[in-house]
């Protein structure tokens, strides 16, 4: 066990929706990162925020959009849902904004029908 | 474009035998490089982590080399047992703006067979 959990587990959902995922981090950690993982593909960095401000970007859609709120905790939400969009969703955090060493949680797998 | 590369999808090892998990990287900013551990229905769990300062790193049963000048990394795990099979994650990070983002490659599916 990590100490980071993910909620919900599964999630199916039509293409135009709009669905939410949320992270809660290891206690005493202020990083979170989100990383998409599609079929056959690597890890892709989504977006990290540290202590609640956005602190990288990576190859996130303008569809997708994230925060992390005060008590730490993250959500990641994905709108105007494509079929694309399926994929494994992770989210990672380490106690300082330098990612020497993430910790990840077990992950969302998306389903857009 | 890939800039961290794992060629091999899969590697297939007896008990007790050595396996050994390439990766290769063409951003030379990269100085900071990782590998993980996944299991089916999990997330990735850290295994072991080079800074380009150093070119081998040791952590009982797995040793990770980085090879700077043919931005090549390996990790070698002796002796390999079943409960290793997994797929094997490499990733590189380089300072942008202060904070480390790692690339990941697209894994190798190690099986250990006993």
């Amino acid at each position: 066990d990590s100490g980071v959990t993910q909620t919900p587990k599964h999630l199916i959902t039509a293409t135009g929706q709009r669905v939410t995922l949320r992270c809660s981090p290891r206690s005493g950690d202020l990083s979170v990162y989100w990383y998409q993982q599609s079929l056959d593909q690597g890890l892709q960095f989504l977006i990290q925020y540290y202590n609640g401000e956005e602190r990288a970007k990576g190859n996130i859609l303008e569809r997708f959009s994230a925060q992390q709120f005060p008590d730490l905790h993250s959500e990641l939400n994905l709108s105007s849902l494509e079929l694309g969009d399926s994929a494994l969703y992770f989210c990672a955090s380490s106690v300082a904004a330098v990612n020497t060493e993430a910790f990840f949680g077990q992950g969302t797998r998306l389903t857009v029908v | 474009d890939q800039q961290v590369k794992q060629n091999s999808p899969s590697l297939s090892v007896q008990e007790g035998r050595i396996s050994i998990l390439n990766c290769d990287y063409t951003n030379s900013m990269f100085d900071y490089f990782l590998w993980y551990k996944k299991y089916p229905a999990e997330g990735p769990t850290f295994l072991i982590s080079i800074s380009s300062i150093k070119d081998k790193n040791e952590d009982g049963r797995f040793t990770v080399f980085l090879n700077k000048s043919a931005k090549h990394l390996s990790l070698h795990i002796v002796p390999s047992q079943p409960g290793d099979s997994a797929v094997y994650f490499c990733a590189a990070s380089a300072k942008d703006g202060g904070s480390y983002i790692p690339t990941f490659g697209r894994g190798t599916s190690l099986i250990v067979h006993p």
